[in-house]
């Protein structure tokens, strides 16, 4: 069985700061995705980042950056200098080899609130 | 590409009552996948179709409920003889082949 853990449900910050959610997953696969997504206000989830799980390069895409680590079953988001509008909940999930992992398992959210 | 819709965004029902959602994913995506998410959860993986097939299907799926996808396009869901439990956001998403989801903006669904 697959499962997420975000254990942090609520974060707040304010404007500028750094701010890292966690992620730890569990998995019996070999091969297996990895998957953040966000969800504003509007309800949609977007698309952030999806890794596999043979490739443990940290990766950075403008002020977001993620750090995968196997030995610990985590993969951390990190948001540097938050902005007001990266308020949302945000979603780490993770899904198995079948179908390349659109059938997902998600944690259960971090809600991070950034304030002016 | 106006992304995924859904229709309604919202609908109030009667415990008992059967109720139908629809989806149209972006058009040349040929999966299409169903998820539900309760207040303050994550979603849960519901079902998914690969052009009109209905590849997989959650335990969450029980009998009273019932997706189609009868031309490859759009789909629907059905909830027959709805419970109290049923109350969430009905997510609806879609993918060109094994691509990440692009997801619609939901049906919230709401069980008197």
């Amino acid at each position: 069985a697959q499962k997420v853990t975000q254990a942090q449900t609520e974060i707040s910050v304010v404007e500028k700061e750094d701010v890292t959610l966690d992620c730890v997953y569990e998995t019996r696969d070999t091969t297996y995705y990895l998957f953040w997504y966000k969800q504003p206000p509007s309800g949609e989830l977007v698309f952030l980042i999806r890794r596999n799980s043979f490739d443990e390069q940290n990766e950075i895409s403008g002020r977001y950056s993620w750090n995968f680590q196997k030995s610990t079953s985590s993969f951390n988001f990190t948001i540097t200098a938050s902005q007001v509008v990266d308020s949302a909940v945000y979603f780490c999930a993770l899904s198995g080899p079948n179908n390349a992992g659109n059938m997902l398992t998600f944690g259960g959210g971090t809600r991070l609130m950034v304030k002016p | 590409d106006t992304g995924v819709s859904q229709d309604p965004r919202h609908k109030i029902t009667k415990r008992g009552q059967n109720v139908t959602f629809r989806c149209d994913p972006i058009s040349e995506h040929n999966r299409l996948y169903w998820y539900r998410q309760t207040l303050g959860q994550g979603p849960e993986f519901l079902t998914y179709f690969q052009n009109e097939a209905q590849l997989e299907k959650s335990r969450l799926l029980s009998d009273r409920f019932s997706a189609e996808r009868p031309k490859g396009s759009f789909s629907t869901l059905e909830i027959q003889r709805t419970e109290q439990g049923d109350s969430a956001m009905y997510l609806c998403a879609s993918s060109f082949s094994q691509a990440p989801l692009h997801f619609g903006n939901g049906t919230r669904l709401t069980v008197t």
